[in-house]
């Protein structure tokens, strides 16, 4: 399965720290993302980093990538009680369409 | 910009009903459009993808005539789950790209949840 694997499953820290959360993967991808998703609602994109990158920035985000270690990162700095989400990674490929899948998420609580 | 429609947002109905679920791109032509279902606190899993003009694609193990997927127009999409019950009871999201381009991000709807009696 190509399915990502998120670790920790859950990560519960204080307002003003910084979250990480990692990716791992099996095979071959295109491309890499991270979405985030509040309690019973749709997904929104985060960001995307392409196989040949190895660090991308959005605002306080920050997004590593080793295509080596089929691994990525997500660093949110500065977090706020506003991020308390779950953050899936979901990897891409080529051919045809744009076709993902999603890893098994990371829960963050960050208590204000 | 970019934004998906997913409508009704939640659906209680009795075992044997047929329920419609409805995605629409509202500010952008959304030439392929994804169902994904998740049950709770669990990742979601791709059901089909769904081709404007064209049949869908199905994952496996999705029963296509138990998941109906119709893509008549670039913004609009519709599953329909027919003669839902019990076990059909769960979170249904759908997403649409931009097009077809690799590396394009999804959009996702809200989401709908489903409760069969």
């Amino acid at each position: 399965s190509q399915q990502g694997e998120e670790d920790p499953q859950a990560l519960s820290i204080q307002e003003g720290e910084n979250a990480t959360m990692n990716c791992s993967y099996k095979t071959s991808i295109n491309n890499l993302q991270w979405y985030r998703q509040n309690s019973g609602r749709g997904l929104v994109h985060l960001i995307l980093i392409r196989s040949n990158e190895r660090e991308k920035h959005s605002g306080r985000l920050r997004v590593t990538l080793d295509t080596s270690k089929k691994s990525s990162s997500l660093l949110i700095t500065a977090s706020r009680a506003a991020d308390t989400a779950s953050y899936f990674c979901a990897t891409g490929f080529s051919g045809g369409y744009q076709k993902v899948t999603f890893g098994t998420g990371t829960k963050l609580q960050v208590i204000p | 910009g970019a934004v998906v429609s997913q409508h009704p947002s939640r659906v209680i109905c009795k075992s044997g009903t047929s329920v419609k679920i409805e995605c629409r791109s509202l500010d952008f032509q959304a030439t392929t459009m994804f169902w994904y279902r998740q049950f709770p606190k669990q990742s979601l899993m791709l059901m089909a993808t769904s081709n404007e003009g064209s049949k869908a694609t199905y994952e496996q193990g999705v029963e296509k005539d138990k998941f109906l997927i119709n893509h008549a127009s670039l913004t609009l999409s519709t599953l329909t789950v027919t003669s839902a019950h019990p076990e059909d009871s769960s979170f249904y999201i759908c997403s649409a790209s931009l097009n077809n381009r690799v590396n394009q991000p999804q959009h996702f709807g809200d989401g709908t949840r489903l409760s069969i009696l």
